[in-house]
């Protein structure tokens, strides 16, 4: 079975400009997680999806960042304009959702530095 | 939402069992606990979740008290490559929760 999938692996970019996260999560999982992770950190939950609607997004610095899942499948991250304090990890993660328990399966990641 | 509270650091020696106990004093009564595992570089990976008394798979135990406000994890004869960090979650993955990670516990695993 075929994991998250997320690219780029890395980016480089200067500070004011934008950059933009894929992901595609694991086939059939309705929930859909985008993480940030400063180094030496937890990670910290950005947003939730759950199919092609946001559940919550109040982490979510929402005067620069921005996410998308339009068909319920793929979901992109945008970071515009991006700050120095942005350089990070972004994991994106998928479950099944439905209620009770469940597994989060995360992509590698995509580590982010802004110059 | 429910807060944890893992040890920062943890160090063992190859082949000893490795115990890291989370506090989560104000669980809710739908929560789980879960337990991740990340190396670097690498997204987590879940290890084991549990809602009380004692769960195990082919890696790891989860301990639970009857209170639930804290559990351990077990991991039984650590190797190096079970060095990692170790993050304890509670809450449920359902729409309308969040499952926060915290800073996690550094298990260094020495020859």
């Amino acid at each position: 079975e075929a994991g998250v999938a997320q690219s780029p692996r890395y980016k480089i970019i200067e500070k004011r400009q934008s950059v933009a996260f894929w992901c595609n999560p694991i086939s059939g999982h309705a929930t859909l997680y985008w993480y940030q992770q400063i180094l030496g950190q937890g990670p910290k939950l950005l947003i939730q999806f759950q199919n092609n609607g946001v559940v919550d997004d109040s982490q979510l610095p929402k005067d620069r960042f921005s996410a998308e899942r339009l068909k319920g499948v793929d979901s992109t991250l945008k970071i515009q304009p991006a700050k120095l304090e942005d350089s990070a990890v972004y994991l994106c993660a998928s479950s099944l959702g439905g209620a009770g328990p469940g597994e989060l399966f995360f992509g590698e990641g995509s580590r982010l530095t802004v110059l | 939402l429910a807060k944890t509270t893992q040890p920062i650091s943890m160090d063992s020696y190859e082949g000893q069992e490795v115990n890291i106990t989370c506090s989560h004093n104000n669980i809710a009564t739908n929560d789980y606990i879960t337990w991740y595992q990340q190396f670097p570089s690498q997204g987590p990976r879940f290890i084991i979740q549990g809602y009380k008394t004692k769960v195990t798979n082919e890696v790891a135990s989860l301990f639970i008290p009857a209170d639930r406000k804290s559990s351990t994890l077990s991991l039984p004869r650590v190797s190096l490559s079970d060095t990692a960090v170790y993050y304890c979650l509670v809450g449920e993955s359902n729409a309308g929760n969040m499952l926060t990670f915290g800073g996690g516990t550094r298990l260094m695993v020495k020859p």
